[in-house]
């Protein structure tokens, strides 16, 4: 399976909202509903921040977002913070039964 | 408190195996799916394989299909990754994940702390 493609990087001011994209197709982001995305800080294992496109797990900020239009997801992030610096990963369920990882996104606050 | 550790990582050839352990605890380890996600050296996430919480339902990256064995010892809560007929491509630090919730499949968390494979010559 061919990864999802996310932007190399993103940029934000404190306060800000951003949004990042994970285009897939319709084997994947675009038939399910099954989109989850990753915040992993430098050394650290990656962190769930949302699953099924919108649900948040608990202790997670309700700053993180997620949302879904056809072959596309994107995560919002608003009222930035410095901590959110990350790499962020998207992920979807794919018609092989399996999971693919977006090329990650870089934020920079 | 669920932890999960890995281990079993190390140096190995081309050619080689190696199997990776993820010890699991703070959680009911038979109730979950369990997978393994690789990331190379500086490159993104790679999902490699998945199991199902009674073990009998495995999952493969087409990469690793015919070359990897997932399994698990729910009397050990210890999930497995044998590795065979390694590749440089395989170099990567391997975590094991955990589902977030029992009966689903592919929301992973937590993460362990993950294990370095290196394939060299």
């Amino acid at each position: 399976q061919s990864a999802l493609t996310q932007p190399a990087s993103v940029s934000g001011s404190p306060g800000q909202s951003i949004t990042i994209s994970c285009t897939g197709t319709s084997s994947d982001v675009g038939g399910y509903n099954y989109v989850s995305w990753y915040q992993q800080h430098p050394g650290i294992a990656p962190k769930l921040m949302i699953y099924d496109v919108t649900d948040r797990p608990s202790g997670v900020s309700n700053r993180f977002s997620g949302s879904k239009s056809g072959n596309t997801a994107s995560l919002t992030i608003s009222g930035l913070q410095a901590e959110d610096e990350a790499d962020y990963y998207c992920s979807s369920y794919t018609s092989s039964n399996t999971w693919v990882f977006g090329g990650g996104t870089k934020l920079t606050v | 408190e669920v932890q999960l550790l890995e281990s079993g990582g190390g140096l190995v050839q081309p050619g080689g195996s190696l199997r990776l352990s993820c010890a699991a605890s703070g959680f009911t380890f038979s109730s979950y799916a369990m997978s393994w996600v690789r990331q190379a050296p500086g490159k993104g996430l790679e999902w490699v394989s998945g199991i199902r919480g009674g073990g009998t339902t495995t999952y493969y990256a087409d990469s690793v299909k015919g070359r990897f064995t997932i399994s698990r010892d729910n009397s050990k809560n210890t999930l497995y990754l044998q590795m065979n007929s390694l590749r440089a491509e395989d170099t990567a630090v391997y975590f094991c994940a955990k589902d977030l919730y029992t009966n689903t499949w592919g929301w992973f968390d937590p993460w362990g702390q993950g294990t370095l494979v290196t394939v060299s010559s």
